[in-house]
């Protein structure tokens, strides 16, 4: 299985902050990597796709880049309503593996 | 829009099989890989398995020996069964379709539509 450690796991910021999570896969995937966003009690939501394909209709604030075995998610000005649970997971092969995680709170 | 719900009982005795429904609304399934995805308390998500509406299926080899995944004829419903569950299997299962787009020369996989998820228990 293809390993993705992500990191931090939890994460402090303010409103209009840049926000960046890391994601390193265990071997190289290319760009076979999405970015999730889980809210308690909500069914995830795919924010980007391919790396650092924006999906439609997800706010532009939301970026994502890298290739081979290290990506970057970034938000460049926290809002409040992007208080939630980020996951990366890969689809380069099966079975499809996620990141542990970074839970994101408002300073 | 396509919309998934998870249904099943929320507890299942040890050595038991857990078996949940997940049901489609709003459109078809037939482009979708139609997938199970679990997240124990505590812990991240975990990919179980996903089955193509033509039957072909693949399962996360950690559970390939307890678990199946099908669809019924009428394509509104998939469902999964575990088998001979314990403690460990405790979690909220989600169900979820995975979409293909082709994209540059390349096909892009990744969870379009999800369930809100069902908690299970499994306790005696």
């Amino acid at each position: 299985d293809i390993q993705m450690t992500q990191s931090p796991s939890s994460l402090s910021a303010s409103v209009g902050d840049r926000v960046t999570i890391t994601c390193q896969a265990s071997q190289d995937i290319s760009n076979s990597l999405n970015w999730y966003q889980h809210k308690p009690g909500k069914a995830p939501n795919v924010l980007i796709y391919a790396a650092s394909s924006l999906e439609t209709g997800v706010p532009s604030r939301f970026s994502g880049s890298g290739s081979g075995t290290d990506f970057t998610f970034t938000i460049s000005s926290l809002q409040p309503e992007d208080i939630a649970t980020y996951y990366c997971q890969q689809y380069d092969n099966l079975p499809r593996t996620f990141g542990q995680g970074t839970k994101l709170e408002i300073k | 829009q396509v919309q998934l719900q998870e249904s099943g009982p929320g507890l299942v005795k040890p050595s038991e099989t857990l078996s949940l429904t997940c049901t489609v609304s709003g459109g078809s399934i037939s482009t979708y890989y139609l997938t199970w995805i679990r997240q124990p308390p505590g812990k991240g998500l975990e990919w179980i398995g996903y089955m193509y509406h033509s039957g072909s299926a693949n399962y996360n080899p950690s559970l390939k020996s307890r678990v199946t995944i099908s669809v019924d004829r009428s394509k509104t419903q998939f469902a999964l069964k575990l088998s001979s569950v314990t403690a460990a299997d405790t979690a909220v299962y989600y169900c979820a379709g995975e979409y293909s787009k082709y994209v540059g020369s390349y096909y892009h996989y990744y969870m379009d539509v999800w369930g809100k998820g069902t908690t299970v228990t499994v306790s005696s």
